[in-house]
């Protein structure tokens, strides 16, 4: 079945300790994306990779790092997180120039 | 600044009428525009998409339309089901430097089917 995962589903975790926020794809694809949602703000981009070795910055890139040296992952490293990344967060995948992006089932973090 | 942004947060409709999701859009050099489907707990569902060069597309039970003049784009949801109770959002593609694609996406409306 083609997907994407994410991994942990649900994190809390206290001011200041890295965390890293896993993204799988088993579809081949080029493009990975990270994405925040947030009540009233909607979904907004972080990061995104057009391929390995690859990663841009979306609008929202501050407090974030990311890694892409294999095609089928991509993951989200917190390096000192806080509170306001408290957020929902979603990986996404697509070929290089498709429309369709698929999304992973989201990570909801807390930060106390 | 730039936006994608709906009319309305939350719309109600029967159970077997048609439902119709509005979304206004700032940006014209978009050259597609998408609704996804976001149901309570999972990431967001791509359900159909247009082409910036087109009026009108239909899909299964889905029709979308995209008016340039006004910068408006809809969702026409044919004989709802308690299946389609979820948040619609419309985004935007842009194509950006090297290839790279962006999506825009506006704040969603909630959609309730009511039986």
């Amino acid at each position: 079945e083609a997907q994407v995962t994410q991994n942990p589903r649900y994190l809390i975790t206290v001011t200041g300790k890295k965390l890293t926020v896993t993204c799988s794809q088993n579809m081949n694809h080029e493009y990975m994306s990270w994405y925040r949602q947030d009540p009233g703000l909607g979904l907004r981009q972080i990061y995104y990779s057009m391929n390995v070795e690859v990663t841009d910055k979306g609008d929202v890139p501050e407090g974030y790092k990311v890694s892409r040296k294999e095609k089928r992952n991509f993951p989200l490293i917190l390096e000192s997180p806080s509170p306001n990344q408290t957020s929902l967060y979603f990986c996404a995948s697509s070929t290089i120039a498709g429309v369709e992006q698929y999304f992973g089932p989201g990570t909801r973090l807390t930060v106390t | 600044g730039e936006s994608v942004g709906l009319h309305l947060p939350t719309l109600s409709v029967q159970e077997g009428d048609n439902s119709i999701i509005n979304c206004a859009y700032s940006n014209s050099a978009s050259d597609y525009f998408i609704w996804y489907k976001q149901e309570s707990g999972k990431g967001p569902q791509f359900i159909i998409d247009i082409r910036s060069n087109m009026d009108k597309r239909q899909g299964q039970r889905v029709t979308v339309l995209l008016n340039k003049t006004v910068k408006h784009l809809s969702l026409q949801i044919a004989a709802t089901q308690p299946g389609d109770s979820a948040v619609y959002f419309c985004a935007e593609k842009r194509g950006l430097e090297r290839g790279a694609q962006k999506l825009v996406f506006g704040q969603g409306t909630r959609l309730t089917i009511n039986p």
